[in-house]
């Protein structure tokens, strides 16, 4: 069966600095991949996604970036981390297949101080 | 654009009361439409999903339906307990020229069961 782990679960990170979030998906090949950001008592927006190696969109300008370095693993980056950048990050897959569901991991709490 | 509305939460029920947690959608094409339930400081996880219109979603005594004449897909249950308390959200598939495959959420709404 299929699983997705993310890492690490909880953050806490000075203005500034700098973040890598990673996410691996076990179990299949070629998913796609996506970075959500849930803001706190909101919904969900996506933030980047990878349908392959090396291939990643961007659905808003802000200051994260996104790579994909291997099939099954999708990395979440920023050089210098605003306050506004706090929130609940959420990684997912889905098979290539249309109008299939996402799966998603438990989650990075992020807390910029 | 394609989009999800859902109703405002919170939503707050005695245990074994009906559940009824309202959801419609605007969408071109034929899209699949999902509920996610997301209990705290958690992932999502998908609850139930219907492809086509008429189709029934159920899983874990929630159910909802593809009803295609009034775009809606409501999420429905005969009796909640305290553990269904959480945040749902709706979805739709939002299938791109391109073959990529994007879920437009609504806004989520919060259910509070309590005892």
């Amino acid at each position: 069966s299929q699983t997705i782990h993310q890492w690490p679960a909880t953050l806490v990170q000075p203005v500034g600095s700098p973040l890598s979030l990673e996410c691996t998906v076990e179990g299949t090949s070629n998913p796609n991949l996506y970075w959500y950001r849930q803001a706190a008592g909101r919904g969900l927006q996506l933030l980047f996604y990878s349908v392959g190696i090396g291939q990643i969109s961007s659905e808003v300008p802000q200051n994260l970036s996104a790579s994909r370095p291997q099939d099954r693993q999708f990395i979440l980056s920023s050089k210098k981390l605003l306050l506004s950048d706090s929130g609940f990050y959420l990684c997912a897959w889905s098979t290539e297949a249309g109008n299939q569901p996402q799966h998603f991991g438990d989650g990075t709490r992020l807390s910029i101080l | 654009g394609n989009s999800v509305t859902q109703m405002e939460g919170p939503v707050t029920l005695s245990e074994e009361a009906f559940l009824t947690i309202n959801c419609t959608y605007t969408a071109t094409g034929y899209p699949s439409l999902f509920w996610y339930v997301q209990y705290p400081g958690e992932g999502l996880q998908l609850l139930l999903k219907a492809t086509k219109a008429d189709d029934k979603g159920s899983n874990k005594g929630f159910e909802a339906t593809y009803r295609k004449e009034t775009t809606s897909f409501h999420l429905e249950k005969g009796s909640v307990q305290v553990s269904d308390s959480a945040v749902y959200f709706c979805a739709l598939s939002d299938r791109r020229n391109t073959g990529f495959q994007k879920l437009v959420f609504g806004t989520g709404t919060r259910l509070l069961v309590s005892p």
